[in-house]
């Protein structure tokens, strides 16, 4: 079965610095995605970022950028130059072959700092 | 990028009562929704799979009798919540699956509903 690990119950940065927020996966599946998503106080779901399996490089979004490495089965997100609006819960996801639904892990609170 | 709404954003109701939540996608057709549940501080749990013209496909421990999904056009699911009762309390978030090709089937998700049973 996949599953998503994120070690990082909570992350605090100074703002304007970069972070990264680890997620590792375990899956036997060679076709999968990856995903990364925010979510606010408000609750609503915010898409950041994909990462197929089969992309050979890190997908990047903005601010936003996946460090992956499939050998290691992580992909982590990193955040450049933070901001105070980046304070949330960051869930990684990860979806595979054949099914429809994403298995989230256990979500990061972050908290930018000024 | 794809928007989805959610309909009540709160409710309370009272326990024995059933309550109704609206997802719907505003600007494209999804004949692939999702209802998750998620409590305080902790990850989302899918529920159901909801296709559109077929019956929703329930997540194991879920009460099918319960969570009743109705996915009636490309562009609206309901859920209802039969006979609730306090322990029902949770914040429900519906999703709808933009189909992209290949894996990438990024999902897009309502604001959410908190649900209050007194």
């Amino acid at each position: 079965a996949q599953k998503i690990t994120q070690t990082q119950p909570g992350m605090f940065v100074q703002e304007k610095e970069a972070v990264t927020l680890d997620c590792t996966y375990d899956t036997s599946d060679p076709s999968y995605g990856l995903f990364w998503y925010k979510q606010p106080s408000s609750g609503e779901m915010i898409f950041l970022i994909y990462q197929g399996s089969y992309d050979q490089q890190n997908a990047t979004e903005g601010r936003y950028s996946l460090n992956f490495q499939k050998a290691r089965k992580s992909a982590n997100l990193v955040i450049s130059a933070s901001q105070l609006g980046d304070s949330a819960m960051y869930f990684c996801a990860t979806s595979f072959q054949g099914a429809q639904k994403l298995v989230f892990g256990q979500g990061t609170r972050l908290t930018i700092n000024p | 990028g794809a928007v989805v709404s959610q309909h009540p954003s709160r409710v309370i109701c009272k326990s024995g009562t059933s309550v109704k939540i609206e997802c719907r996608s505003l600007d494209f057709q999804a004949t692939t929704m999702f209802w998750y549940r998620q409590f305080p501080k902790q990850s989302l749990m899918l529920m159901a799979t909801s296709n559109e013209g077929s019956k929703a496909t329930y997540e194991q421990g879920v009460e099918k009798d319960k969570f009743l999904i109705n996915h009636a056009s490309l562009t609206l699911s309901t859920l209802t919540v039969t006979s609730a009762h306090p322990e029902d309390s949770s914040f429900y978030i519906c999703s709808a699956r933009v189909v992209t090709g290949g894996l990438r089937n990024e999902q897009y998700f309502g604001p959410g509903t908190r649900l209050t049973v007194t």
